[in-house]
């Protein structure tokens, strides 16, 4: 266990439709990143906020947003959902901010769109 | 574009022997690498790293080898165990940038 919580597990969903995907980091750690991992892709880097700001921005569609509240959990919200969506989110965090902190991913939610 | 590459979808090992999955990369910048392991319906597992300063780094079963002028690293399990049945991803950065994985191995050890 990773100390790393991501809701819900599942999810399907129809196109056109908006759903939001919900992570809370390690107790301590202030960066949350986002993953997409599509059949047969590797993980697709999407955004990582530190304590609450935006610090990096990766393949992120305009579609897709999120956020980091003071609680420090974060939600990814997708929107005008398209079949090609389907995929794995995985949520991650670390201590600090920076590619040199080793993260701690979350089990994921998989995402149906139908 | 994918940046790093993971060329062998899949390997078979005996238990006890050498398992060997290997990473390309394309991007010269690359100064710190990661290898992590990931079981069905769990999020990956950070493994082992290495930076762009060494040639090798190990702990305990397992090596990583970083060959920078083949813009190549590798990752030896010895002696490989069924518990090490996994998806492996490497993953990449440059100067602490955002981290590029690649499409994963799956290794399966035959006890």
């Amino acid at each position: 266990d990773s100390g790393v919580t991501q809701t819900p597990k599942h999810l399907i969903t129809a196109t056109g439709q908006r759903v939001t995907l919900r992570c809370s980091p390690r107790s301590g750690d202030l960066s949350v990143y986002w993953y997409q991992q599509s059949l047969d892709q590797g993980l697709q880097f999407l955004i990582q906020y530190y304590n609450g700001e935006e610090r990096a921005k990766g393949n992120i569609l305009e579609r897709f947003s999120a956020q980091q509240f003071p609680d420090l959990h974060s939600e990814l919200n997708l929107s005008s959902l398209e079949l090609g969506d389907s995929a794995l989110y995985f949520c991650a965090s670390s201590p600090g901010t920076g590619a040199y902190n080793e993260q701690f991913f979350g089990p994921g939610t998989r995402l149906t769109v139908l | 574009d994918q940046q790093v590459k993971q060329n062998s979808p899949s390997l078979s090992v005996q238990e006890g022997r050498i398992s060997i999955l290997n990473c390309d990369y394309t991007n010269s910048m690359f100064d710190y690498f990661l290898w992590y392991k990931k079981y069905p319906a769990e999020g990956p597992t950070f493994l082992i790293s290495i930076s762009s300063i060494k040639d090798k780094n190990e702990d305990g079963r397992f090596t990583v080898f970083l060959n920078k002028s083949a813009k190549h690293l590798s990752l030896h399990i010895v002696p490989s165990q069924p518990g090490d049945s996994a998806v492996y991803f490497c993953a990449a950065s440059a100067i602490g940038n955002q981290f590029y994985f690649g499409t994963g191995t799956s290794l399966t050890v035959i006890p």
